[in-house]
């Protein structure tokens, strides 16, 4: 199972909204809707927040949004902070009961 | 609250095999499944498998099938993770998670000779 293509990088200002692509195949993300999102800082265990695609854990800012369209889940902040500033990863439900993760985004606050 | 502790760092030569376990707390052990991932140092995290804690049932990335043993101990609440025949690459954190949404905080095992 290949891994989830996120791009490398994504920065934005404080304030501004940025958007983070990961794109699977009908497999994974196009073919079921478990699609997650977690927030990892360095030297700490990630924190889930998006699950089912589009869901907010309770204490998950309503700042982060997810959406899915055919093979493309995205994650959008909206109103960028720097607290913000960390890795990101999708991960996806498979059809061979598997999950996989993408490769994982750096977000930089300017 | 949902808390899972994790077994301390280890060190391993080449070819041995390590085992780390995840001690679950604050719900119904076997209402839930336990994942293992691991991230290398730098690197993304990875998936390696599953188990129903309440069945036993266990499903792994076909990366690790045939090294990689999850199993439970529903009188402990506890899971565990064992990989056999290790090698430098296998040098990690290794992370459980409840359903992929509650972490442990994470093992860190050093494979070297």
């Amino acid at each position: 199972q290949s891994a989830l293509t996120q791009p490398a990088s994504v920065s934005g200002s404080p304030g501004q909204s940025i958007t983070i692509s990961c794109t699977g195949t009908s497999s994974d993300v196009g073919g079921h809707n478990r699609v997650s999102w977690y927030q990892q800082n360095p030297g700490k265990a990630p924190k889930l927040m998006i699950y089912d695609v589009s869901k907010r854990p309770s204490g998950v800012s309503n700042r982060f949004s997810g959406s899915k369209s055919g093979n493309t889940a995205s994650l959008t902040i909206s109103g960028l902070q720097a607290e913000d500033e960390a890795d990101y990863y999708c991960n996806s439900y498979t059809s061979s009961a598997t999950w996989v993760f993408g490769g994982g985004t750096k977000v930089t606050v300017l | 609250q949902v808390q899972l502790v994790q077994s301390g760092a280890e060190v391993k030569k080449p070819g041995a095999s390590v085992k780390v376990s995840c001690k679950a707390s604050g719900y119904t052990f076997t209402s839930n499944t336990i994942h293992w991932v691991r991230q290398a140092p730098g690197q993304r995290l990875e998936w390696m498998g599953w188990i129903n804690a309440g069945t036993g049932n266990t499903i792994y990335s076909q990366k690790f099938q045939g090294r990689v043993t999850i199993a439970r101990d529903t009188s402990a609440s506890t899971a565990y993770m064992e990989l056999s025949s290790l090698g430098s690459e296998d040098t990690a954190v290794y992370y459980c998670a409840r359903d992929l949404a509650y972490w442990g905080q994470g093992t860190l095992v050093t494979v070297s000779s």
